[in-house]
């Protein structure tokens, strides 16, 4: 079984604070994604990763950075947390680059942001 | 500019019923769409797909159609289980550049199975 886990599954920080979010996959996977999600808007991709240090922007990359120094791991950076960053973070991974390949996701980070 | 949408926030159904979510999407280059179902508290789980050249694909209880004139999808579920009450995301596939893909998702539908 593909597991996907990430560090927390709560946390406040206050705003102005720097926040990470660690992600680990157990399954070499090559593809690793961040997403969040807010009510009534879905999931949205921040950012991904196709291979070590690599990474892509995705639709709303701003206010996030992201780093991959290991295959198995992808954090999420929040430089300096602000209130409109409260919201669920999600972490996914999948082991091909096709446009059938399923991704697996972790349980999911809840951020709040005071 | 949302490019898979999912109009009904909620679906209510009497358990052994049918239940018919949708999803219309505006990118004709989308070559493959997924649906995931989601649990509170948990991250979404795939639940079952269909390829662009295709226009049904059946796991079980659920079923996919794609109707790619119209840029819609639908996933049935018969016959439908208290259990199946979730939020189900449909998701669709592009190519990102190279040899990648990446989805996008639509906002989900809260589906409620009554007993």
């Amino acid at each position: 079984d593909v597991k996907v886990t990430q560090s927390s599954r709560y946390l406040v920080k206050r705003t102005g604070e720097k926040v990470f979010l660690e992600c680990v996959q157990d399954m070499d996977h090559e593809n690793m994604f961040w997403y969040r999600q807010d009510p009534g808007l879905g999931l949205r991709l921040i950012y991904f990763s196709y291979d070590v240090k690599m990474k892509e922007k995705g639709d709303i990359p701003e206010g996030y950075s992201v780093s991959r120094e290991k295959k198995e791991r992808f954090s999420l950076i929040l430089e300096s947390a602000s209130t409109n960053q409260t919201s669920m973070y999600l972490c996914a991974s999948s082991l091909l680059t096709g446009a059938q390949d399923e991704q697996y996701f972790g349980p999911g980070t809840r951020l709040t942001v005071t | 500019d949302q490019q898979v949408k999912q109009n009904s926030p909620s679906l209510s159904v009497q358990e052994g019923r049918i239940s018919i979510l949708n999803c219309d999407y505006t990118n004709s280059m989308f070559d493959y769409f997924l649906w995931y179902k989601k649990y509170p508290a948990e991250g979404p789980t795939f639940l079952i797909s269909i390829s662009s050249i295709k226009d049904k694909n059946e796991d079980g209880r659920f079923t996919v159609f794609l109707n790619k004139s119209a840029k819609h999808l639908s996933l049935h579920i018969v016959p439908s289980q208290p259990g199946d009450s979730a939020v189900y995301f449909c998701a669709a596939s592009e190519w990102s550049g190279g040899s990648n893909y990446k989805l996008t998702f639509g906002k989900g539908t809260l589906l409620t199975v009554n007993p």
